[in-house]
């Protein structure tokens, strides 16, 4: 089935451990990234792959690194976590075309909930 | 950077009854998304658009772009309804991840 897969689902870590959330889509997209959900913020970007081999900053980098390994993939990975990214990620890919009649594709893994005690 | 507004912040409504749900942004855009949200689920999207209008079943998206407004209809709601309905906009970087600002979103609740 198309679609964007998050692993793990759930994951619980206590302050100063790592990990890594893998995120993988099979519909050929170019632009992947990585968005956290917390009450009462909304969606905030993280990082973004515009393509294969490149990575930048979103609003809310720090803490985080990211790997676009192949364009199918785009791992996001929490060196020393801390209680404040307890949170829900969402990896994410899209096509867009803006010239002429505006199409496009966006769509969203079912989310990482991530608790760091 | 863009600011997204979405009202209301919460609405609920009973069977059948027509919604609507406004956003509002602060400066101009390359397109703009509609996504929907269930409790505890993943994030879809229902709609991208950059003028006029777009219908999906009961669903439908316009949108003004002088007046920098877009709005979400739901006809004949219906209680699967229930989500959160957030609004997206893209800048004009290409219209990938680095343009795309979110609302906080609008929950929905619609009563049998």
């Amino acid at each position: 089935n198309a679609g964007v897969t998050q692993n793990p689902k759930f994951q619980v870590l206590k302050t100063g451990q790592s990990m890594t959330l893998q995120c993988a889509q099979d519909m050929n997209h170019n632009s992947m990234y990585w968005y956290r959900q917390d009450p009462g913020m909304g969606l905030r970007l993280i990082y973004y792959s515009a393509s294969e081999g490149t990575t930048d900053k979103g609003e809310v980098p720090n803490g985080y690194n990211v790997s676009r390994l192949n364009k199918r993939e785009f791992s996001l990975r929490l060196e020393s976590a801390a209680p404040s990214q307890t949170s829900v990620y969402f990896c994410a890919s899209s096509f867009f075309r803006l010239a002429g009649a505006n199409t496009g594709e966006l769509f969203f893994g079912e989310g990482s909930r991530l608790t760091v005690l | 950077k863009n600011e997204v507004e979405q009202s209301p912040q919460n609405l609920t409504a009973q069977e059948g009854e027509f919604i609507t749900i406004n956003c509002s942004y602060s400066v101009g855009i390359s397109a703009l998304h509609w996504l929907q949200q269930h409790p505890g689920g993943g994030i879809v999207s229902l709609f991208m658009l950059s003028s006029g209008k777009k219908k999906h079943g009961r669903l439908i998206a316009t949108i003004n772009i002088q007046e920098k407004h877009s709005s979400l209809h739901i006809t004949a709601s219906h209680p699967r309804d229930s989500a959160v309905y957030i609004c997206a906009v893209s800048g004009y970087s290409g219209g990938g991840a680095d343009g795309l600002t979110f609302g906080k979103g609008t929950h929905l609740i619609i009563q049998p």
